[in-house]
């Protein structure tokens, strides 16, 4: 089964702080990406990555970066945390590039005060 | 207008009920259609894919009408295990590269 891990399932972060957000996947996939989840707006593609090293910018980049260092490893950085990035961050992985499959993390609720 | 539109529900429905989701989208150049269910508070997951031909798997069956650029997924005999949000997902070339669009989702609650 593939798995996909995110670093923390709760976080709290003040106005103004780098946030780290880390997801590691264990089925050697090369296509990495992150998403946002809000009520009423569903999945939105934030940065994806096909391979170690290359970066994306999906629909709603501003205010994030990312980092893929290693292939099992993409990490979120939200640079200067703001109230309205307050959200369900989601990890996914598959196999292909633009695959249909997305294997999802278990989420990361990011609250900032 | 959204690029990907679904009722949210929620569908109130009693076990053993009939229901069926609409999911329109409005790019006309959108290559694939698929389904995915998202549990209360788990990740979503890959439930099936919507052909033209149509597709069914068990109690669960999706079509697509092109035409119209709507797809739909049927759910027979509901169980109270079907309770969820089902998410429809696009897929088209945008910019060269493939993307996936999900809607927002349509929740199903099950009552016994």
């Amino acid at each position: 089964d593939v798995k996909v891990t995110q670093s923390s399932r709760y976080l709290v972060k003040r106005t103004g702080e780098k946030v780290f957000l880390e997801c590691v996947q264990d089925m050697d996939h090369e296509n990495m990406f992150w998403y946002r989840q809000d009520p009423g707006l569903g999945l939105r593609l934030i940065y994806f990555s096909y391979d170690v090293k290359m970066k994306e910018k999906g629909d709603i980049p501003e205010g994030y970066s990312v980092s893929r260092e290693k292939k099992e490893r993409f990490s979120l950085i939200l640079e200067s945390a703001s109230t309205n990035q307050t959200s369900m961050y989601l990890c996914a992985s598959s196999l292909e590039r633009g695959g249909y499959e997305q294997f999802f993390g278990p989420g990361t609720r990011l609250t900032v005060l | 207008r959204k690029e990907v539109e679904q009722d949210p529900g929620p569908f109130n429905v009693p076990e053993g009920a009939t229901v069926a989701f609409n999911c329109t989208y409005s790019n006309s150049a959108s290559q694939s259609f698929f389904w995915y269910r998202q549990d209360c508070r788990k990740e979503p997951k890959l439930l099936m894919s919507v052909y033209s031909s149509g597709n069914e798997d068990g109690r669960f069956t999706a079509q697509l009408n092109r035409a119209s650029q709507y797809i739909s997924l049927l759910i027979r005999d509901s169980k109270l295990s079907d309770s969820a949000t089902y998410l429809c997902v696009v897929i088209q070339m945008d910019t060269g590269r493939r993307a996936l669009t999900f809607g927002s989702g349509t929740r199903l609650q099950v009552q016994p």
